[in-house]
């Protein structure tokens, strides 16, 4: 079963680091692209950062870069997002997604259950 | 950045009902790129049509995707019980950021 679990989350406060992780099983990790998608509860989708297969090839949205580091470890089947000086609206359930292709220009195929960031004084 | 528009925001049918679901680029964007996704309450997204018109893996051929440029739709055809949800466009690729559609909310009506 192609399955994809994240882990990390929890309530942060304003200006500090949070890492998140995404543990993938099922498939060949090392095959595929993946993403880091975030939904504030209610509300829409916002693609956030993703990373080729061979970590040659990274992208942030405007809102995170700089402060957000995505990175993968194919050998633990593992993606990550290093996550540092963080603002209230960083605050918003964290998806990883399996992209269809190993280059990043596929849709997402996979979905995690997410992980909630909350950031809050 | 391209921007998706979709619409209506809010969409009241009936089960047996034929839905269609709109979803406008700010830019013109190849249907290559162009996806839609499904998404329950509590639930992840699931991937429903990818290069505008192909049915991902286990989805029903009911759901169906359409469009060129800037004009995309989805169409189900006629609306069981468990579709009503949430729909998402999505632009990807080559064109970052991956911008997604702010939503449509497709409800019984």
């Amino acid at each position: 079963e192609v399955q994809l679990v994240e882990s990390g989350g929890g309530l942060v406060q304003p200006g500090r680091s949070l890492r998140l992780s995404c543990a993938a099983s099922g498939f060949i990790f090392e095959d595929y692209a993946m993403h880091w998608v975030r939904q504030v509860p209610g509300k829409g989708l916002e693609w956030v950062s993703d990373i080729n297969w061979s970590s040659s090839y990274i992208v942030y949205a405007d809102s995170v870069k700089g402060r957000f580091t995505i990175s993968r470890d194919n050998a633990k089947n593992s993606l990550y997002l290093q996550m540092n000086s963080l603002r209230d609206e960083d605050t918003a359930l964290y998806y990883c997604a399996k992209d269809m292709s190993e280059k990043g220009l596929g849709p997402f195929d996979m979905w995690g259950q997410g992980t909630m960031v909350t950031v809050s004084s | 950045e391209i921007v998706l528009t979709q619409s209506p925001v809010t969409l009241s049918l009936s089960p047996g009902e034929r839905a269609t679901l709109s979803c406008r680029a700010s830019q013109s964007i190849s249907s290559t790129y162009l996806a839609w996704y499904q998404q329950k309450p509590g639930q992840s997204p699931r991937l429903l049509i990818y290069g505008a018109s192909t049915r991902a893996t286990g989805i029903p051929d009911r759901f169906s995707g359409s469009g060129s440029g800037t004009d995309f739709t989805l169409t189900i055809s006629r609306l069981e019980p468990e579709d009503f949800a949430v729909y998402y466009c999505q632009q990807y690729g080559r064109s970052v950021p991956h911008t997604f559609g702010q939503g449509t909310n497709l409800e019984i009506k």
